[in-house]
């Protein structure tokens, strides 16, 4: 069993859609969860960050966090084409220099 | 400020050679990691470097080598190149820890015929 494990793609929504993508995870030491957006023939960027059980909300984007489940959601509001990409969840234990484990992506497509 | 460089962004080499791929992190970045992209085991870890020395390691077979520079410039190296090697090799910059913010290159496409 991968210790990431993330919702398989492709996904294709209508332009305004709600978006939900998700990640379970299996060791409980993670504590700091990312997501990153990747373009086409492009490195994944930093869309956000966290670090506790919960919501945390940027625009359109929400971010959140269930540790007793071991379990991440990343939910995008009124989709647009732009947000066409694929998302992949990251978590670390964040302690010393820990390394950075990533899913594997879900491929996104928003069809105007 | 400018970005994380790679080069090459593309390559084409055949079973059994080898390969050095270079990158170079964001003005003020220590933290160098590196990641290899492929579409059925996503992105993994192959190393990171902090201040020349090798912080951690990924579970690559010791084909896949790295080293930073005194300026924080990294180059990894894939020795005897297997067709299993092709891949998408992405260099990603941070100030000082793999979880600070990780700005990634665009990276490098090796193809292995």
């Amino acid at each position: 069993q991968k210790e990431v494990e993330q919702d398989p793609g492709p996904l294709s929504v209508p332009e305004g859609a709600i978006v939900s993508l998700n990640c379970t995870y299996s060791n409980s030491a993670f504590q700091y969860f990312m997501w990153y957006r990747q373009y086409s023939r492009k490195g994944p960027e930093l869309l956000m960050y966290t670090y506790s059980s919960g919501n945390k909300e940027d625009g359109r984007f929400t971010a959140q966090v269930d540790k007793s489940s071991k379990y991440i959601s990343l939910f995008i509001r009124d989709s647009q084409p732009s947000d066409s990409a694929t998302y992949l969840c990251a978590m670390t234990p964040r302690t010393s220099y820990d390394k950075v484990i990533f899913g594997p992506g879900t491929s996104l497509s928003v069809i105007p | 400020k400018a970005g994380v460089t790679q080069t090459p962004r593309y390559l084409i080499k055949t079973r059994g050679q080898q390969v050095t791929l270079s990158c170079s992190p964001i003005s003020g970045h220590r933290s160098v990691s590196w990641y290899q992209q492929t579409p059925g085991q996503g992105l993994q870890f192959l190393f990171e470097y902090f201040s020349e020395t090798q912080r951690n390691k990924g579970n690559f077979p010791g084909r896949f080598s790295g080293r930073q520079f005194s300026n924080s410039r990294s180059e990894m190296n894939v020795s005897t190149l297997e067709l299993g090697d092709s891949a998408l090799y992405l260099c990603a910059s941070s100030l000082v820890t793999s979880w600070d913010e990780q700005f990634f290159g665009p990276g490098t496409r090796l193809t292995v015929l």
